[in-house]
C-alpha cells in the first residue's frame, strides 16, 4: 500500500545543518514534495524532485533521494529560527490519476537560538 | 494575489449541528481537495474534485460531504458532527491532473473545528 512514514521531531541549533529524513513505499512515485507548515498556517511547497533525479539543490535546501531505499532527505544548510516549523514529504502515487498526495506524518523541526 | 481562502477560521460547535466549511481559489485551477490534520497522522484527504460536477472520496469521507457546483469553490459541509471530527481541515487546489504528473497543491490557511 502506500505510506510515507517521518520521524516527528528534530532539533538544532541555530547555524548547523538540519536533516529532515522520509521513507515511502510506491517505487512508482513520480515527483515527490516537501511541503513547510508555519505556525497556525497552512502548508506551502518547499520544494520538489522528480523521481530520475538524485539530488536537487535550491539556495540552502538540498534533497537527496535514494530510490533503490525509497528514501527522501531534506537538508537545510545554516538553519535559522525562521526555519522552524512543521515539514511533511508527500509522495505522487505512480498508480493514482486523481491528483492524490500522500503525505507523511510531518517533522517538527525546533532551531535554538 | 492568487490563493485559497477558507471561512470559517476556527469553529466549536456541538454534536449534531450541521455546519459548512467555505472554500474558495482565484486560480482557476481544476482540483480541489479537503485534508484533515491530527496529531501524528499528518494529512489525510477526505473528498477531492477533478472538475465541477466531479467529486470522489478521498482516504477518510465517513461524516462528510462535498459539493462542486462552480470551479472556485469545493465546501465541506458536516450533516451531523460528532467529537471525532474534531480536527485542523485544509483546503487545497491545483491546476488539474489531466496530462499532468507534477502536481502542485496550493493549501488555505486551515479552519480549526471542535466538535463538543
Amino acid at each position: 500500500g502506500e505510506d510515507v512514514e517521518q520521524s516527528l521531531f528534530l532539533s538544532v541549533r541555530e547555524g548547523d545543518s538540519s536533516v529532515i529524513n522520509c521513507t515511502y513505499t510506491d517505487s512508482s512515485s513520480t515527483y515527490l514534495y516537501w511541503y513547510k507548515q508555519e505556525p497556525g498556517a497552512g502548508l506551502q511547497l518547499l520544494t520538489y524532485i522528480f523521481s530520475n533525479m538524485d539530488m536537487k539543490q535550491d539556495q540552502r535546501l538540498t534533497v537527496l533521494l535514494n530510490k533503490k531505499d525509497k528514501h527522501l532527505s531534506l537538508r537545510i544548510a545554516d538553519t535559522q529560527t525562521g526555519d522552524s516549523a512543521i515539514y511533511f514529504c508527500a509522495e505522487s502515487p505512480g498508480s493514482s490519476n486523481t491528483g492524490k498526495l500522500i503525505f507523511g506524518q510531518g517533522t517538527t523541526l525546533q532551531v535554538k537560538p | 494575489e492568487a490563493q485559497v481562502t477558507q471561512n470559517p477560521r476556527y469553529l466549536i460547535t456541538v454534536t449534531g449541528k450541521k455546519l459548512t466549511v467555505t472554500c474558495s481559489q482565484n486560480m482557476n485551477h481544476e482540483y480541489m481537495s479537503w485534508y484533515r490534520q491530527d496529531p501524528g497522522l499528518g494529512l489525510r484527504q477526505i473528498y477531492y474534485s477533478m472538475n465541477v460536477e466531479v467529486t470522489d472520496k478521498g482516504d477518510v469521507p465517513e461524516g462528510y460531504k462535498v459539493s462542486r457546483k462552480e470551479k472556485r469553490n469545493f465546501p465541506l459541509i458536516l450533516e451531523s458532527p460528532s467529537p471525532n471530527q474534531t480536527s485542523l481541515y485544509f483546503c487545497a487546489s491545483s491546476p488539474g491532473t489531466s496530462g499532468r504528473i507534477y502536481n502542485e497543491q496550493f493549501f488555505g490557511p486551515g479552519t480549526r473545528l471542535t466538535v463538543l
